[in-house]
């Protein structure tokens, strides 16, 4: 059973161009929601996490919304570079430590 | 953010060998680690989860007596893959956390089989 269910699978994105990752999640104990960025051969990197007690979380060029009443979040990438093209993983933990479920991934691709 | 290794990055051994990666948290110290598996292309898998001084807690599915998991020390848990097989080539990734923060997660492990 996949708790964590992300789309698209792939994106192409023109280099400056907004890159849109969906999430939704299924198990309402879910607290802490981070996202992670992988490079082929490289392990995931922590870009940034939100709790459900706020809708919205900026850091830089990157965007978690969160809508707990749908049960989905997504990431919104700004100003899109070809440094970005990398694959991206939405997680859902119980708490902030605890293990993650991870989604399926989204290869995102910008294009110069 | 914090800073998490492993050793080797790349492995290569024989069918039938037993075959020990490291994790270690190199600037904090990790009430609980996680092993991982990725397959290519694909999402990652959960293992097992240790916390120090305690036995490991696998998922379903996951065969304890061939990945062995060690967590001697709150900078240091250790996987022994066991009589390994072509089948357990793979992308192992450890990540590190305590209660409360994010995990961080090392660069992987590349494991072959021949």
């Amino acid at each position: 059973q996949q708790q964590v269910k992300q789309s698209p699978q792939s994106l192409i994105v023109q280099k400056g161009g907004i890159s849109i990752i969906n999430c939704a999640y299924e198990n309402t104990a879910f607290d802490y929601f981070p996202w992670y960025q992988q490079f082929p051969g490289k392990g995931p990197a922590l870009l940034i996490a939100i709790r459900p007690d706020v809708s919205e979380k900026k850091e830089g060029r990157f965007t978690i919304s969160f809508n707990k009443s749908a049960k989905q979040f997504s990431l919104h990438i700004m100003d899109s570079q070809p440094g970005d093209s990398a694959t991206y993983f939405c997680a859902a933990s119980k708490a902030a430590g605890n293990k993650l479920t991870f989604g399926g991934g989204t290869r995102v691709l910008v294009k110069p | 953010g914090a800073v998490v290794s492993q050793h080797p990055s790349r492995v290569i051994c024989k069918s039938g060998t037993s075959v020990k990666i490291e994790c270690r948290s190199l600037d904090f110290q990790a009430t609980t680690m996680f092993w991982y598996r990725q397959f290519p292309k694909q999402s990652l898998m959960l293992m097992a989860t240790s916390n120090e001084g305690s036995k490991a807690t696998y998922e379903q599915g996951v065969e304890k007596d061939k990945f062995l998991i060690n967590h001697a020390s709150l900078t240091l848990s250790t996987l022994t893959v066991t009589s390994a097989h072509p089948e357990d080539s793979s992308f192992y990734i450890c990540s590190a956390g305590q209660r409360g923060e994010s995990q961080y997660f090392g660069p992987g492990t590349r494991l072959t089989v021949t």
